[in-house]
């Protein structure tokens, strides 16, 4: 039972360079969501998909893509890194299916990215 | 004001005493509140969730919300050192998720 996994676990990459972070979970959630998470800022969303094909905003977008072709699988993209991109990403999925318990996020163990 | 707030800490405990975490949120409009755990390094993992006015325990654990306050605590009872960590508040509005929004967390070390 593998959950939910990232990779790669870390990254270094230099300014302007795309750069694409995996996420795959094996629960059939429907909800996953992208965090980054910086000291002094905590974990802010970035992107979240309530489903295959339907992704939205969260509150810092700029600068990242994401796609949902299957519901295992949720990539974050990196269009031109930047350094102040550079922090630990977290991915996270919820059945949110109703009711409060189904909404606890489990989260893959994370991405250290580094941009130079 | 942020939307979630927590006093970053760190907290010291010494062994067996009790922690308490606190949390203030801005929006009156949430319904779920999560504690979730942080180890240095590692991801978030939930310790427990609230929903309604009151206390409500697990093990050595409590959480306590009072949404009139617009407040939500946790409660660590008998603290060992293995409780050493973040600890992070979440709040979750039901009709929309980009309104899940984690607090900073609060740093806790408990001493031997």
């Amino acid at each position: 039972d593998a959950g939910i996994t990232q990779s790669p676990r870390y990254k270094i990459t230099e300014t302007g360079r795309q750069v694409t972070l995996m996420c795959h979970q094996t629960w059939s959630h429907s909800y996953m969501f992208w965090y980054r998470q910086d000291l002094g800022h905590g974990l802010r969303l970035i992107y979240y998909s309530a489903a295959a094909d339907i992704t939205d905003k969260g509150e810092v977008p700029d600068g990242y893509v994401v796609s949902r072709s299957k519901t295992e699988n949720f990539p974050l993209t990196l269009e031109s890194a930047t350094r102040s991109q550079t922090s630990v990403y977290f991915c996270a999925s919820s059945e949110s299916t109703g009711g409060p318990s189904t909404d606890t996020q489990y989260f893959g163990p994370g991405t250290r990215l580094t941009v130079l | 004001q942020k939307e979630v707030e927590q006093n970053s800490g760190p907290l010291s405990v010494p062994e067996g005493a009790i922690a308490s975490l606190n949390c203030t949120y801005s929006d009156r409009g949430s319904q779920s509140f999560f504690w979730y755990r942080q180890y240095s390094g590692k991801s978030p993992e939930l310790i427990m969730f609230i929903y309604s006015n009151g206390d409500k325990e697990d093990g050595r654990f409590t959480a306590q919300l009072n949404k009139a306050s617009q407040y939500v605590s946790l409660l660590i009872r008998d603290s060992q050192p293995s409780d050493s960590a973040t600890y992070l508040c979440a709040v979750h509005r039901r009709t929309s998720y980009d309104k899940v929004i984690f607090g900073p967390g609060t740093s806790l070390s408990v001493i031997p």
